[in-house]
């Protein structure tokens, strides 16, 4: 059964250039999170996106984060200007936001390296 | 601000040995507590607990929830190498959907 997916796999980038990531939710996942897991950390909450309603963006770092939504389908994390604190693994990850039905299926991840 | 924390950060053990993973949680509106193991990259899902006292089974893996004392463990009997990996705990909480997660237990076993 297809599960959630991201591309690219890897990538990366100079400082200073912005990155685009994407995340395919497993259909009929109304609730989409991203995380983000830098090298032997934990993994850091950064957005969530529940239907129609506004995003909960309360764990963005900066401005140069962002994040959108098309309906209750695909995901892309934009993240502007990088730097190199930026390198780390960004998980998307999908659930029914049902009570009881709250596990969140994680995607592969993309692993950003910023140079 | 929730926080979760997980102990030990990381463990060492022998193939066979019986080992138990702690975390301990303070959030605001608790909903329900998750374990997950990663070993690559993507963690993935091992039990959902909301009632204290409930033990979880999959086989070696078992986990149960205290909600008075608000922690949880994760134990697994008779360890594989197989079973080498990063066991995250994270909690659900409040009105809003954010989840906070563990730094992570790492665990490794060692033939």
């Amino acid at each position: 059964g297809a599960g959630v997916s991201q591309s690219p796999s890897n990538k990366v980038t100079e400082k200073g250039k912005d990155v685009e990531l994407r995340c395919d939710p497993i259909s009929g996942h109304t609730a989409l999170y991203w995380y983000r897991q830098r090298l032997g950390q934990g993994l850091e909450f950064l957005i969530y996106f529940q239907g129609n309603s506004a995003p909960d963006k309360s764990g963005l770092p900066s401005d140069r984060f962002s994040a959108e939504r098309t309906g209750e389908s695909v995901s892309t994390l934009t993240i502007q200007r990088t730097q190199q604190e930026d390198s780390a693994v960004y998980l998307c990850a999908s659930s029914l936001p049902l009570p009881g039905q709250e596990t969140q299926y994680f995607g592969p991840g993309t692993r950003l390296l910023v140079l | 601000e929730d926080k979760v924390v997980q102990s030990p950060l990381s463990l060492v053990v022998h193939e066979g040995d019986t080992v138990t993973l702690n975390c301990s949680y303070e959030v605001t509106n608790f909903r329900s507590l998750l374990w997950y193991k990663q070993e690559k990259k993507a963690p993935t899902f091992l039990f959902m607990l909301t009632s204290s006292g409930i033990e979880k089974k999959s086989g070696r893996l078992s986990s149960i929830l205290d909600k008075k004392e608000l922690f949880s463990i994760l134990n697994i009997t008779a360890t594989q190498t197989g079973d080498s990996a990063i066991y995250l705990c994270a909690v659900k909480a409040g009105g809003y959907q954010k989840v906070t997660f563990g730094i992570g237990t790492k665990l490794q076993v060692i033939p």
